[in-house]
């Protein structure tokens, strides 16, 4: 059972435009839900997270935006820029008791110039 | 090292034989993780360390897989009768307490196992 559906599984986007990618979650014991980007051939690196207490986390080009009611988070990449193309990954884990961490499917963004 | 460094970075095998996959995560952190990427998907949940125990295994798929890490640093991950569906991108990560304090995960750049 996939703990975290993400879509869309791809995105292409214009230089300077907004990347928009959205996660659901079903457990509500989940408070921790980070994004992780990948390029090719790398490990998947922190960009971004978010606890369940804030609606809203920006940090320059990337924001995090939480419902809570609705279990969902999405990322927005505001300007996005070429370098912005790569696969990204919501997840989700509950910070205290789990140590699992459950990745989306992923988002292959590309940004064209 | 500066990050986490894995070994090999890439394996081929036939179905069948043994394999160990080596992570060597960042000095300090005692949290470590192992997890599976498979094409197109995100990384699987294997295994958890917290020091030299392994703290949560449920993600192992069957008892093919097994995993060490005998002195809380280096951590060996061991498949036994490789299989085609084991073929994936292994990776590791460690965090410097546990996800639970941090919840941030350092990882690797993988292990790409292939078993023809």
């Amino acid at each position: 059972q996939q703990q975290v559906k993400q879509s869309p599984q791809s995105l292409i986007v214009q230089k300077g435009g907004i990347s928009i990618i959205n996660c659901a979650y079903e457990n509500t014991a989940f408070d921790y839900f980070p994004w992780y980007q990948q390029f090719p051939g790398k490990g998947p690196a922190l960009l971004i997270a978010i606890r369940p207490d804030v609606s809203e986390k920006k940090e320059g080009r990337f924001t995090i935006s939480f419902n809570k009611s609705a279990k969902q988070f999405s990322l927005h990449i505001m300007d996005s820029q070429p370098g912005d193309s790569a696969t990204y990954f919501c997840a989700a884990t509950h910070m205290n008791t789990g140590n699992q961490f459950y990745f989306g499917t992923g988002t292959s963004l590309t940004v064209i110039p | 090292g500066a990050g986490v460094s894995q070994t090999p970075s890439n394996k081929v095998t036939e179905k069948g034989k043994y394999v160990e996959l080596r992570c060597d995560p960042i000095s300090g952190h005692t949290a470590l993780y192992w997890y599976r990427q498979s094409l197109g998907q995100g990384p699987e949940f294997l295994i958890y360390f917290q020091g030299t125990g392994a703290a949560d295994d449920s993600g192992l798929p069957n008892d093919r897989f097994f995993a060490v890490r005998p002195e809380g640093s280096v951590s060996t991950l061991k498949i036994q009768r490789t299989e085609r569906g084991d073929s994936a991108v292994y990776l590791c990560a460690s965090s410097l307490n546990g996800g639970g304090n941090t919840g941030e995960l350092f990882f690797g750049e993988g292990s790409r196992l292939t078993v023809l």
